[in-house]
């Protein structure tokens, strides 16, 4: 079955130890974004590739980087994470110009800091 | 300022009853598409229906309804027969086509849904 991907499901790093997020998708959609969702929150949106394109929400700190190196894989690098970067954080993806608006997530990565 | 707007914190119900999930949105663009997603405690958000503004005909799939009321700004959600496996997180999102063509979702802030035995 096509679908997104998200490795590991869980991630314990140290505070300022960077870690990377990885996500894949078998769905051959141009658009892929990555999400974070803290506890009994909305997910919110941290930036987003139209192919390479690369599109950085304007809130998202710069801690936050992310790589596409092609249309399968994406990866959301965590520079020098805080305990305040706790969350949960989900990829999705969406296909492009067949009026098909809906995202399709990922199972999603739970990161602890320690 | 909150563009989709689920009042509803948590909702308890007892197996077979009927559940209600309300959402207002807020929107100036004529063309928008509006989203419920459900996430079970697994963490996954899970796509369950798409509504495109210029579309207000109402929608049942199995125990699931959805009616679209653009007069009130509201795209409300019912479970009919509820089950515990209907025990979720479920979320209200709104997409506005012309203010953001990269098809931005702006969720609600979610609505717990409990089904007990």
């Amino acid at each position: 079955d096509a679908m997104v991907i998200q490795n590991p499901r869980y991630q314990v790093t140290q505070f300022g130890k960077p870690v990377t997020l990885s996500c894949s998708q078998t769905l051959n959609h141009n658009v892929m974004y990555w999400y974070q969702q803290k506890s009994s929150q909305a997910p919110k949106l941290l930036f987003h590739y139209y192919d390479k394109d690369f599109n950085n929400e304007a809130d998202t700190p710069d801690n936050f980087q992310s790589r596409r190196p092609n249309t399968s894989f994406c990866f959301l690098d965590i520079r020098s994470p805080g305990l305040g970067d706790a969350a949960m954080y989900l990829c999705a993806t969406r296909g492009w110009g067949d009026d098909s608006y809906e995202q399709y997530f990922g199972p999603g990565t739970r990161l602890t800091v320690t | 300022a909150q563009k989709v707007t689920q009042a509803q914190t948590e909702i308890s119900v007892v197996e077979k009853e009927d559940v209600t999930l309300d959402c207002v949105y807020e929107t100036r663009d004529t063309t928008y598409y509006l989203f419920w997603y459900k996430q079970p405690p697994s963490g996954e958000l899970v796509f369950l229906i798409r509504r495109n503004s210029f579309d207000e005909q109402n929608e049942i799939s199995g125990r699931y309804s959805w009616n679209f009321q653009k007069s009130t700004s509201s795209f409300n959600f019912t479970i009919t027969a509820s089950q515990v496996v209907d025990s979720a997180v479920y979320f209200c999102a709104l997409s506005e086509a012309l203010s953001d063509s990269w098809g931005k979702l702006q969720f609600g802030a979610g609505t717990q849904v409990v089904v007990t035995p």
